[in-house]
């Protein structure tokens, strides 16, 4: 199957700095790539989805300019969460729509955990 | 700090026997489905989708049911193991948009 990788895993860092997510699709071409946070216990929220090539929709209640989002090729898609805050400590995940299957299908890479002291 | 999440509903199932996992969607629009499997710390992986168009798919050992009158889906496992503990989510596209159910957690009991 499709493989989407994540980096880094795990990201420790002072309060105020930023921190980049990178999200790539390993084995295929993704157009579109889409990044979820993840709260303990609790299901995947949608944060943005992001399409090769064009500025990321957000959803209702994402600060586009707090978490910024590039995706500047078909194989990789960055999230920047610019001046963390101990309240975004959380998973962050990516996955990818494989178009050229006929499935439609989102891969998800293995997640971030970011901690902001 | 971190928010407080809600409580899982938890599955319990015995090694070996079979396990069902249900999910309500709401669109009536959705036309594709999907189920993931979530082990702890890690990303969703996909074990299984169905489209509108079917009631019924099989993978190896997993069964999806798409029961498009009342907007049900489930997941049976059969023969279940310890590698099944998971959280499993249900998920419903309508073109691009996909939104996730809020999952379940499998508990396989030796």
């Amino acid at each position: 199957g499709a493989v989407v990788s994540q980096h880094p895993s795990r990201v420790i860092c002072k309060s105020g700095t930023s921190v980049k997510i990178e999200c790539r699709s390993l084995d295929f071409q993704a157009t579109t790539m889409f990044w979820y946070r993840q709260f303990p216990k609790q299901s995947l929220m949608l944060m943005a989805t992001s399409n090769e090539g064009s500025k990321a929709t957000y959803e209702q209640g994402v600060e586009k300019d707090k978490f910024l989002i590039n995706h500047a090729s078909l194989t990789l898609s960055t999230l920047t969460v610019t001046s963390a805050h101990p309240e975004d400590s959380s998973f962050y995940i990516c996955s990818a729509l494989d178009r050229l299957t006929s499935t439609d299908t989102q891969y998800f890479g293995p997640g971030t955990r970011l901690t902001v002291l | 700090g971190e928010s407080v999440g809600l409580h899982l509903p938890t599955l319990s199932v015995q090694e070996g026997d079979n396990s069902i996992i249900n999910c309500a969607y709401s669109n009536s629009a959705s036309d594709y489905f999907i189920w993931y499997k979530q082990e702890s710390g890690k990303g969703p992986q996909f074990i299984i989708d169905i489209r509108s168009n079917m009631d019924k798919r099989q993978g190896q050992r997993v069964t999806v049911l798409l029961n498009k009158t009342v907007k049900h889906l489930s997941l049976q496992i059969a023969a279940t193991q310890p590698g099944d503990s998971a959280v499993y989510f249900c998920a419903e596209a309508d073109g691009q948009n996909f939104v996730f159910g809020p999952g379940t957690r499998l508990s396989v009991l030796p």
